[in-house]
């Protein structure tokens, strides 16, 4: 079946840096990726919705600047926390559709990445 | 508006019968999912409505209720290893995005 596979399962890094999450579609091209982060016990909330060749479309709220998304080819959508701070740590998964799956609109998740800014 | 609602917590026994509902208010619908959440790890995918009824897979149902805006998942003769959080979710809109219930997290005892 279709596997995303996400890159790094977890990282610490120091208040005011940069971390760079990648997601790969492994054996299927996703024109769409989805960008989630989620609190402890909380549900996830869409971040951005990442299309292939073209920009990001954020949700309200997201900081586009402090968030960069590419999706420069089919397979590959990186995430950028920039600046990275405290409040900033968190598990941030993406997803990805093939649309060669007609059902369930062929979301498969990456295995996620737990941030922590200290 | 869009609204998801779900139980926020349930408890039950193992080998017992529990279901989980959700209620929905979109605008759009292009079905519904049930997603199992163990804690520290991404969602894995449960199931898919589209059409009212009742679909079912192994020891897990969904039933789907479009006039009602109404789901429920079924998790029958239940095992310690389904304590999880469940997650409702509909889709919505033209860019096929899920907008996510807040989770229902099981919690199941021996």
């Amino acid at each position: 079946g279709a596997v995303v596979s996400q890159h790094p399962s977890w990282v610490i890094c120091k208040s005011g840096t940069s971390v760079k999450i990648e997601c790969r579609s492994l054996d299927f091209q996703a024109t769409t990726m989805f960008w989630y982060r989620q609190f402890p016990k909380q549900s996830l909330m869409l971040m951005a919705t990442s299309n292939e060749g073209s920009k990001a479309t954020y949700e309200q709220g997201v900081e586009k600047d402090k968030f960069l998304i590419n999706h420069a080819s089919l397979t590959l959508s990186t995430l950028t926390v920039t600046s990275a701070h405290p409040e900033d740590s968190s598990f941030y998964i993406c997803s990805a559709r093939d649309t060669g799956i007609r059902s369930n609109y062929g979301y498969t998740f990456g295995s996620g990445t737990r941030l922590t800014v200290v | 508006g869009q609204n998801i609602d779900q139980p926020t917590e349930m408890t039950a026994t193992e080998g017992a019968i529990v279901q989980i509902n959700c209620t929905y208010q979109t605008s759009g619908f292009n079905g519904l999912f049930w997603y199992q959440q163990h804690a520290g790890e991404a969602p894995t995918f449960l199931s898919y409505n589209v059409l009212d009824g009742l679909e079912e897979k192994g020891r897990f149902s969904s039933f789907l209720s479009r006039s009602k805006g109404y789901s429920y998942l079924l998790l029958k003769e239940l095992q310690m290893k389904d304590s999880a959080s469940y997650l409702c979710a509909v889709g919505a809109g033209n860019n096929r995005k899920l907008i996510w219930g807040l989770g229902t997290s099981l919690a199941v005892n021996p």
